[in-house]
């Protein structure tokens, strides 16, 4: 395993909630990720950092925020909940360029 | 702008029979080349990765892939299947330089039929 926690692994809320999803690794890897996995799309990157602070937009980072105030930590916060948001959400860590990402194991959620 | 198509959403084959699942895809940059599977309910683990040199590339559980330029292609092979094979295959590619991000297709779901 590449150390990598996702929390919670699974959530239901309702629409127009907050929701943080939390991705924390133990590896010490600069670069970090957040995807959505969702059936006929693969997945697709919503949002990744490249250092404490240093974060950028993906393909679908509409209605998406993230932080990351240290290293091991990348939050990813849907700020209010639309049922378009339903997905699976995995993160994923990269250390030096050239290596591959390693994913976690993923978030369910849904908004109802 | 990078697009990865992955040519077959479904794949059925019998137990000990060979596979190959095919990747083409498009890009104005080079790029690096991956394998990722994904079994029920869990993560993607990474297969394979053609990052350069020989275009004949090895992974785990006896997969191999080969890269094609000329034909932009990436297909991922096993001689001879079994039923732990079964699972989902996502082929992804991501420019060299920049923050390396992952584009992925929308994946091959490959059973196994005993």
């Amino acid at each position: 395993d590449a150390g990598i926690t996702q929390s919670p692994r699974h959530k239901v809320t309702e629409t127009g909630t907050p929701v943080t999803l939390r991705c924390h690794q133990t590896e010490n890897h600069r670069y970090m990720y957040w995807y959505r996995q969702d059936p006929g799309h693969g997945l697709r990157l919503i949002h990744y950092s490249y250092g404490v602070k240093d974060t950028d937009k993906g393909e679908v980072s509409d209605g998406y925020s993230v932080s990351r105030s240290k290293t091991e930590d990348f939050l990813l916060t849907l700020e209010s909940a639309t049922s378009s948001q339903t997905s699976v959400y995995f993160c994923a860590i990269r250390g030096r360029e050239n290596q591959p990402q390693h994913f976690g194991d993923g978030t369910r959620l849904s908004i109802l | 702008a990078q697009s990865v198509t992955q040519l077959d959403s479904q794949v059925p084959v019998f137990e000990e029979a060979p596979v190959e699942l095919r990747c083409n895809y498009s890009s104005s940059v080079s790029v690096y080349l991956f394998w990722y599977v994904q079994y029920p309910n869990q993560g993607l683990q990474l297969l394979l990765k053609y990052l350069s040199g020989s275009t004949l590339v090895k992974g785990i559980n006896g997969f191999e892939a080969e890269f094609n330029k000329s034909q932009t292609s990436f297909h991922l092979r096993k001689p001879s299947v079994h039923i732990s094979d079964t699972a989902e295959y996502f082929c992804a590619v991501s420019p060299l330089t920049g923050a390396n991000n992952l584009f992925f297709g929308t994946g091959t779901r490959l059973t196994v039929i005993p």
